[in-house]
């Protein structure tokens, strides 16, 4: 019974091509969250969203667009892929949008290969 | 803003032995400190979190330490595991921060 749950777990698609990952919980959090994760490690925070709203959105392309169509789901879109947006995707929850008061439960992340 | 530094990225140790993972931070104001554990091709997981106003919390074999002053905080794993490998990420925010400030990760390696 996964908790945070994101689809698909493996992207392999053409530099060009547009894309999406869907994620959902099933916690009852407020607040959803992309991250990515590139071949270093390095988790960044991509968007935020509490509520449906979006709170934060951090320097990324335009190309990515996330879409809440309510505080269960978080899904994102990405158009005109580039290599360089190969990484690890991982979608995440948390009860509220205050990290001082609720940890983060990850989904299992999407491996998204662009040749 | 904050800014969060973790070192080393690479730490390998004796199975048995104990490891220690340092951050340091940048903003006075955080204060809110968490720990996350990420096993090769797995998700990362809270293994444990500390607020400022508390010097060290234990979890049976790991530890974090906070020292305010000198804006540093650590975690500490003894008699480590093999299943302790794994990349672990410190991280810290604010009562204001919407968001977490990620230290880049250290690859722990447990050697038999």
């Amino acid at each position: 019974d996964t908790a945070v749950s994101q689809t698909p777990k493996y992207l392999v698609t053409q530099m060009g091509n547009d894309k999406s990952i869907k994620c959902e919980q099933n916690l009852g959090h407020d607040t959803m969250y992309w991250y990515k994760q590139d071949s270093k490690k390095f988790l960044k925070i991509m968007f935020s969203y509490n509520n449906k709203e979006l709170i934060i959105n951090e320097t990324v392309p335009n190309r990515f667009s996330p879409k809440s169509p309510d505080k269960a789901h978080l899904n994102l879109h990405i158009n005109s892929l580039e290599l360089g947006d190969s990484a690890v995707y991982f979608c995440a929850s948390s009860q509220e949008h205050r990290a001082f008061n609720s940890p983060l439960h990850f989904g299992n992340g999407t491996r998204l290969t662009v040749t | 803003g904050e800014n969060v530094e973790q070192h080393p990225s690479t730490l390998s140790v004796q199975e048995g032995d104990s490891a220690v993972i340092k951050c340091t931070y940048s903003d006075s104001a955080s204060n809110y400190f968490p720990w996350y554990k990420q096993e090769l091709g797995k998700r990362p997981q809270l293994i444990i979190d500390i607020r400022s106003n508390v010097g060290e919390k234990k979890d049976q074999r790991i530890a974090v330490t906070l020292n305010k002053t000198a804006k540093h905080f650590s975690l500490h794993i003894t008699e480590t595991q093999p299943e302790d490998s794994a990349v672990y990420f410190c991280a810290a925010s604010t009562d204001s921060n919407y968001q977490l400030i990620w230290g880049a990760g250290t690859k722990l390696i447990i050697k038999p």
